[in-house]
């Protein structure tokens, strides 16, 4: 069965620049959420989007910004990135039209600020 | 979202059950019991969820108290790859303003032995 995808796999990026995470949501899934994990740390809820629409907010960084697609990717935007940015990222995706609402996860993108 | 409590770690001999408790003791009417786990650095990984009812999948069991204060996900055999971190989380199925983010809170690290 397909599953959520995410690209890149890995990033490394300097102090001060941007990045771009890409999420492929399983297909007919509408609603894609994204989580944060640190070093040792629990995954923190970020942003969520159902139907092309902002639907829930955590605790994301203004720096950070995201949006869903027509086709349901989503992309998560960090820009003047920190030491502290460093993480796992995760992009999960459920169908609130199909009543499913159990998320599937992606593997993640690990990102490396220097 | 019901606060939830997890033992910090188990240990499990291989082939034998698995028992996972988890107190939530505020869980209110129309919250939900779910339960991930996630394997070392890898997405979270859906199991179970349940409203009262006990409820069986492919994966594993999910026991619901009576009272819904307190939970039970049993892994009738456990092999070596059940070796994770088990979250429960109690969330609201749809509706409200944090519908569909999980929160996750400390898990239990379950360590199956040969």
């Amino acid at each position: 069965a397909a599953g959520v995808i995410q690209s890149p796999r890995h990033l490394i990026k300097e102090k001060r620049e941007t990045a771009t995470l890409k999420c492929y949501p399983i297909p007919r899934h509408d609603t894609v959420y994204w989580y944060q994990q640190g070093p040792g740390q629990d995954p923190q809820f970020l942003i969520s989007f159902y139907e092309k629409m902002q639907s829930d907010k955590g605790s994301i960084p203004d720096r950070f910004s995201a949006q869903q697609f027509s086709d349901y990717h989503s992309e998560l935007n960090m820009s003047s990135l920190e030491l502290g940015d460093s993480a796992l990222y995760f992009c999960a995706s459920s169908s609130r039209r199909q009543a499913t609402y159990e998320q599937y996860f992606g593997p993640g993108t690990r990102l490396t600020v220097t | 979202d019901a606060k939830t409590t997890q033992p910090t770690s188990m240990d499990c001999a291989e082939g034998r059950a698995a028992n996972l408790p988890c107190n939530h003791s505020t869980i209110s009417g129309n919250e939900y019991v779910y339960w991930y786990r996630q394997i070392h650095s890898q997405g979270p990984q859906y199991i179970i969820h349940g409203l009262k009812n006990n409820e069986t999948n492919e994966m594993a069991s999910l026991i619901i108290t009576e009272d819904r204060k307190s939970s039970t996900l049993i892994l009738p055999h456990a092999t070596l790859r059940d070796t994770a971190v088990y979250y429960c989380i109690v969330r609201v199925e749809a509706g409200g303003t944090s519908y569909g983010k999980l929160t996750f809170g400390q898990g239990t690290i379950l360590t199956v032995h040969p």
